[in-house]
């Protein structure tokens, strides 16, 4: 049962242009996103999240946009920089569960000079 | 302030044979996770502490054992290694529960042949 799902694996997009990464969700009852961003051999680093009682956060170059009516949120990264290049995984803490995350699969995203 | 540290990087095992992946945290946070990431696929929980002497089971936590004797130290250990362990396995900790942002570890890769 994938709760939190990202359905493209990868991503490869110029630099300067936008970069669009979606994330579905299944369970209604998920209240807060959270994106994170994994360099090869490095841990998972936390990006930006989004509370459902709101529809964007925007961070600098990066926007989480939430759309609860269809359980979809997505991250954009404009403009997109090489340094960009990297695994997104959105995740999502169940209610009242310690604290936990569930992930999606990742977004590995390839930014292009 | 060194954040989450993991040890060893990497290790081999052999089928059937034991370990413990080491997970250090200076940040006294309350709330500390295993995770593991296999190819393609997100991070899935192992197991979590929500404070010292209190432990809990994950979506995965079948041939894993884990002890919180301290705020700082919570070990995973691997009981009769098998190939489906075979996987790259993240440590993380946080403040609060409640969709507080995680903060990893590099991870341990092990291979079990």
């Amino acid at each position: 049962d994938q709760q939190v799902k990202q359905n493209s694996p990868s991503l490869s997009v110029q630099e300067g242009r936008i970069s669009i990464l979606n994330c579905d969700y299944t369970n209604s009852m998920f209240d807060y996103f959270l994106w994170y961003k994994k360099y090869p051999a490095e841990g998972p680093t936390f990006l930006i999240s989004i509370s459902s009682i709101k529809d964007k956060n925007e961070d600098g170059r990066f926007t989480v946009f939430l759309n609860k009516s269809a359980k979809h949120l997505s991250l954009h990264i404009v403009p997109s920089q090489p340094g960009d290049s990297a695994v997104y995984f959105c995740a999502a803490p169940p209610y009242n569960q310690g604290g936990k995350l569930i992930f999606g699969q990742g977004t590995e995203l390839s930014v292009k000079p | 302030n060194a954040g989450v540290t993991q040890t060893p990087k990497f290790r081999i095992l052999k089928i059937g044979q034991s370990m413990t992946l080491q997970c250090a945290q200076d940040m006294n946070h309350n709330y500390m996770y295993w995770y593991r990431q296999d190819p393609g696929m997100g991070l899935k929980l192992i197991y979590y502490s929500v404070g010292a002497g209190i432990t809990d089971k994950g979506e995965v936590p079948n041939g894993y054992n884990v002890s919180r004797s301290t705020t700082e130290d919570f070990p995973l250990r691997l009981e009769l290694a098998a190939p489906s362990q075979t996987s790259v396995y993240f440590c993380a900790s946080s403040p609060t529960g409640g969709g507080s942002p995680l903060h990893f570890g590099n991870g341990t890769r092990l291979t079990v042949t």
